[in-house]
């Protein structure tokens, strides 16, 4: 089993609607969760992290930790075909382990 | 503008034939790393340095050398490439630790 899954999608979603991602993992050291886009032939970029549980916002985007059930989410809200990438999510303890990515596509 | 670049971009060579691929990053970080990213199994640290003269293993190291002599520079050395090394490399740097790490654009290497 790795230590963090990530449904790979791919997912479809129209114009406007919101989007959930979803990472699940079995280290319970996890600390930090971070969450990155990576467009196609591009480097990731980091969109946000959070330290613990609870919920983080930015603007369309909210990361959310539940730890209790080891369970990251990443919500977009309002989504635009320019949200159309790769999302990964991270976690970190001593050492930083990522998922392997869900491909979404927002269809204008 | 603050960016990680490496070079080259893409690379095809023979197994056996040594090559360096370099990365180079303006932000004054001192953790750099470097990734592999594999379909299916996402991104793999290959090794990390938290500052210059200071380098450890990733979980993928085997077939990898690193130095960081400078702190702005972090080479990847493949001193005999080998087919299963054929992936997508990523080097990364952030200002103490892996948390808000900055990626360079990637390196597309195949080895026959």
């Amino acid at each position: 089993q790795k230590e963090v899954e990530q449904d790979p999608g791919p997912l479809s979603v129209p114009e406007g609607a919101i989007v959930s991602l979803n990472c699940t993992y079995s280290n319970s050291a996890f600390q930090y969760f971070m969450w990155y886009r990576q467009y196609s032939r591009k480097g990731p970029e980091l969109l946000m992290y959070t330290y613990s549980s609870g919920n983080k916002e930015d603007g369309r985007f909210t990361a959310q930790v539940d730890k209790s059930s080891k369970y990251i989410s990443l919500f977009i809200r309002d989504s635009q075909p320019s949200d159309s990438a790769t999302y990964l999510c991270a976690m970190k303890n001593w050492q930083l382990t990522f998922g392997s990515g869900t491909q979404l596509t927002v269809l204008p | 503008e603050a960016q990680v670049t490496q070079n080259p971009r893409y690379l095809i060579t023979v197994t056996g034939k040594k090559l360096t691929v370099t990365c180079s990053q303006n932000m004054n970080h001192e953790y750099m790393s470097w990734y592999r990213q594999d379909p299916g199994l996402g991104l793999r640290q290959i090794y990390y340095s938290m500052n210059v003269e200071v380098t450890d293993k990733g979980d993928v190291p085997e077939g990898y050398k690193v130095s960081r002599k400078e702190k702005r520079n972090f080479p990847l050395i493949l001193e005999s490439p080998s087919p299963n090394q054929t992936s997508l490399y990523f080097c990364a740097s952030s200002p103490r630790d892996p948390v808000e790490q900055y990626f360079g654009p990637g390196t597309r290497l195949t080895v026959t």
